[in-house]
């Protein structure tokens, strides 16, 4: 079964800047498994943030940006904004099936 | 602007069925993939499965295979999921993806005695 693994959980400041990361238990995470990132705030149906890799969509803010990085996807968020707190997860396809990872909770402190 | 709204979510009790219906607006429904994905209360999300615009393929996660089916009707610009033999464990807020980019508001659904 494939696990897609993600922080539980950061802490970042204000203004600050943090990496949430994105590992496959099959192997690096290369462009072929199209990450995508998501951010849900509580109560919220989830927001899309990030696809294949490293494209932003329309509503998109310029502070968050994906990559790959050291065998895993990055979501990098710059400049954090009291407003970015939530759960961001990443989702991986691996050959007509997608996974999504556990999720990370961002708290901006 | 682009609109999806799930319907068809509610009680249901342990080995019963219910249809998730999904009824898109603002776009060409027939040029996109679509998808349901679920989250139990409390936990992270959970992909179940997607179906090519035309139709033409389906893919499904594991648990669900064999018990859900997904399809759509581009003339009704509509997807559906028919949810059979249902378990407490199928209890969650069930959305409607297009393309991973806009998602619906859930609809949740309860299976319980």
């Amino acid at each position: 079964q494939t696990v897609v693994t993600q922080e539980p959980s950061l802490t970042v400041s204000p203004g600050g800047t943090v990496t949430l990361t994105c590992a496959s238990s099959t192997g690096a995470v290369t462009s072929g498994y199209y990450p995508n990132w998501f951010q849900q705030k509580p109560g919220q149906a989830p927001r899309a943030l990030i696809y294949s890799t490293n494209n932003k969509h329309s509503w998109t803010p310029a502070r968050f940006s994906g990559s790959l990085l050291g065998g895993k996807a990055a979501l990098t968020l710059s400049a954090v904004q009291p407003e970015d707190e939530a759960e961001y997860y990443c989702l991986l396809l691996y050959g007509g099936i997608w996974v999504f990872g556990g999720g990370t909770k961002l708290t901006v402190l | 602007e682009v609109q999806l709204v799930e319907s068809g979510g509610g009680l249901v009790q342990p080995g019963g069925s219910l249809r998730l219906s999904c009824a898109a607006s603002g776009f060409t429904f027939s040029n996109y993939w679509m998808s349901w994905v679920r989250q139990a209360p409390g936990k992270g999300l959970e992909w179940l499965a997607n179906i090519k615009e035309d139709e033409g393929e389906k893919y499904y996660v594991d648990s669900v295979k064999g018990r859900f089916t997904i399809s759509k009707d581009n003339t009704k610009n509509s997807m559906y999921l028919q949810m059979n033999g249902l378990r407490a464990e199928d209890t969650a807020v069930y959305y409607c993806v297009r393309n991973f980019d806009y998602w619906g508001q859930g609809a949740l659904v309860t299976v319980s005695s």
